[in-house]
């Protein structure tokens, strides 16, 4: 177990849809990346949170939003869902973002859409 | 160019040998790290190991260990004695200084290594 949680574990919505995901990171982490993984891909990098503020942008859709909480809990809204927006998308926490610092990950939360 | 390179998209191993997965990355920055996460088929990420670039010693958890040959910048994970349970995804990661806060150090991931442990 990372320590880092993320709800739903599955979810499954229809095209046209909005989803909210949720994250909490281990206890002490600042900072809260996003990465989306769809079926036989590697990780792509979506956006990263460090202690409230947006610190990075990656391959985020203007669909995809996100923000993370004073409690430093993240939320990543997907909104006018499509096909291919099925994917599993990880939420992964770590203390501070420099080079030597390791992300942990949550379990993920699958995301269908039909 | 690719920034990390893992040769050997799928292995079959049998149980209780050792396994090596291979790594090779590109950087000209003196300062990264490199890391191993597993994947098993149940989806989560599993973190296993980091080795830093000025890290004298290979870096060692449990069974991994990283051959960690910084002149041919390899970065291999050795799991010794394997188990059925080593059956998943193997990803080979880095990050480098000249990342920087612009990007945030971010992870560059290779494509990853299905592992089969055979009983």
């Amino acid at each position: 177990d990372s320590g880092v949680t993320q709800t739903p574990k599955h979810l499954i919505t229809a095209t046209g849809q909005r989803v909210t995901l949720r994250c909490s990171p281990r206890s002490g982490d600042l900072s809260v990346y996003w990465y989306q993984q769809s079926l036989d891909q590697g990780l792509q990098f979506l956006i990263q949170y460090y202690n409230g503020e947006e610190r990075a942008k990656g391959n985020i859709l203007e669909r995809f939003s996100a923000q993370q909480f004073p409690d430093l809990h993240s939320e990543l809204n997907l909104s006018s869902l499509e096909l291919g927006d099925s994917a599993l998308y990880f939420c992964a926490s770590s203390t501070n973002p420099t080079w030597a610092d390791t992300q942990y990950f949550g379990p993920g939360t699958r995301l269908t859409v039909l | 160019a690719q920034k990390i390179t893992q040769t050997q998209p799928g292995m079959f191993v049998q149980e209780k040998e050792a396994v090596t997965l291979d790594c090779t990355y590109d950087t000209s920055d003196p300062s990264y790290g490199l890391f191993w996460y597993k994947q098993p088929s149940s989806g989560e990420m599993i973190f296993l190991i980091y080795q830093g670039s000025y890290d004298q010693q290979n870096a060692t958890e449990g069974r991994y260990s990283l051959n960690f040959q910084k002149a041919r910048k390899s970065a291999n994970l050795v799991i010794s004695a394997s188990q059925l349970g080593d059956s998943a995804m193997y990803f080979c990661a880095m990050r480098e200084a000249s990342g920087g806060l612009d990007s945030n150090y971010q992870l560059i991931w290779g494509a990853g290594t299905k592992l089969i442990i055979k009983p």
